[in-house]
């Protein structure tokens, strides 16, 4: 069965220290990925996709994440956290149609 | 060009009540979707919808739960009866025609519903 996990629950940094959130896929293909961002309260914002060709996809605020096909995983990071960046993180997959598969979320926390 | 607008944001209903959601794409969106969030969970796909038609609806309760999206007009999910495990966010994401999942959707910002 298709699935997308993040293995992480919550996750506590410091501000100004390095970031990388956990998401792995299960699909029969390599899917569509997908971090979106929710805030408290709030919907959910797109960070950044992969579709295909460059691994290292660059998205807003600051955001990057990898897509390695070897471990299935297509990792989040970011360099140096702000204390804004404290929300719920969603990874998500589709393979090529409408219907996305969510990860459980990975809940941040930012240390001032 | 505004974002996907969901309304009510929140939504308070007794049990048996029913409880009315509506979502309007974003301009020129042919195609909704409704995904449901229970606590500490991920978004699960109910349905996906075109004007007038029902394209999956695999993620539906079988019972009291019914989505529609009009010619004209909002695209509406209804809960009939609710009951307490009902208590959800749902969110209603649109995406243009022809693209399949290749394009991300657009999430509106949610409608929580809270059964008392």
């Amino acid at each position: 069965a298709q699935s997308v996990t993040q293995p992480d629950i919550h996750i506590t940094v410091s501000e100004g220290a390095s970031l990388e959130l956990r998401c792995n896929y299960s699909y029969g293909a390599t899917p569509y990925l997908f971090w979106y961002v929710q805030s408290p309260g709030q919907g959910l914002q797109l960070l950044l996709k992969y579709f295909s060709g460059d691994t290292l996809v660059q998205g807003i605020k600051g955001f990057e994440a990898e897509f390695k096909r070897s471990q299935s995983s297509f990792n989040l990071r970011k360099p140096s956290v702000h204390w804004s960046d404290a929300a719920e993180y969603f990874c998500a997959g589709n393979s090529g149609t409408y219907k996305y598969i969510f990860g459980t979320g990975t809940r941040l926390k930012v240390l001032a | 060009n505004a974002g996907v607008m969901q309304n009510p944001r929140h939504l308070v209903r007794r049990r048996g009540q029913e409880a009315r959601l509506r979502c309007s794409p974003m301009k020129g969106h042919s195609h909704v979707y409704w995904y449901r969030q229970l606590p500490e969970e991920g978004l699960k796909f109910m349905v996906y919808l075109q004007k007038e038609n029902i394209i999956d609806e695999s993620g539906m309760p079988k019972e009291r739960f019914s989505a529609e999206f009009p010619k004209e007009g909002p695209s509406i999910l209804r809960i009939q009866q609710v009951v307490r495990g009902d208590s959800a966010a749902y969110f209603c994401a649109s995406s243009p025609p022809g693209q399949g999942g290749r394009t991300e959707a657009f999430f509106g910002q949610g409608t929580r519903l809270t059964v008392v």
